[in-house]
């Protein structure tokens, strides 16, 4: 079935330091892709999604571009902040159901 | 408007111990989730029910059983407890199956413990 993988963490920054998280994705045809976010002690919730190539996902300063080319949906943020210490989840939607990545622990340093 | 909702929040049992865990949702949704969150393995989708009244089985439903009491609430049951069983789980929700263009929205999680 398909499937995504990201970038295993920890990830440790500085906060205003540029993050990235690689994700690939293998799929049969073109699937949306989505980025989900765990802040500590709570449930996942949508950060930003893409549903066809070149679409471009934006959110809280955050950003993904739907690669099909490099069956990629990486995510960055050009300025971290403390408070984006969080998990992150790459997905991808496959018939009925969302597959997630392991997820990426990020921690932000003041 | 409390979105989807999980009890209990934390619960430690025997191996061999059954219970409930329940969830609702206030959103009007069709299509309801169980998860478990493993440390390396992101989530895994145990059971869905598209809409009331149907329930199938995810990547991952030894052990477990559901119910669709009505639209609002969907509960997770171990009958028999194992320490595999050891995980968090989080309920979620969406407008129809996989939510419109994917959006699903979780509850704050259960962390299970068996012992």
């Amino acid at each position: 079935g398909d499937s995504v993988t990201q970038m295993e963490g920890p990830v440790t920054l500085s906060e205003e330091a540029f993050l990235t998280i690689n994700c690939t994705y293998t799929a049969t045809g073109y699937p949306s892709l989505f980025w989900y976010v765990q802040y500590p002690g709570e449930g996942l919730q949508l950060l930003l999604k893409a549903t066809k190539a070149d679409d471009k996902g934006s959110n809280k300063g955050f950003e993904a571009t739907y690669r099909k080319e490099t069956t990629s949906f990486h995510l960055e943020k050009g300025s971290v902040q403390v408070s984006d210490s969080a998990v992150y989840f790459c997905a991808l939607r496959d018939d009925y159901k969302l597959s997630f990545g392991a997820g990426t622990t990020v921690t932000v340093r003041a | 408007n409390a979105g989807v909702t999980q009890t209990p929040k934390f619960q430690v049992l025997k191996t061999g111990q059954s219970m409930t865990l329940q969830c609702a949702q206030d959103m009007n949704h069709n299509s309801m989730y169980w998860y478990r969150q493993d440390p390396g393995m992101g989530l895994r989708l145990i059971y869905y029910s598209a809409s009331e009244g149907t329930t199938d089985k995810g990547e991952v439903p030894n052990g477990y059983n559901v119910s669709r009491l009505n639209k609002r609430e969907f509960s997770l049951r171990l009958e028999s407890a194992a320490p595999s069983q050891t995980s968090v789980y989080f309920c979620a929700s969406s407008v129809g199956l996989a939510g419109a263009l994917g959006t699903q929205y979780f509850g704050p999680g259960t962390r299970l413990l068996v012992l």
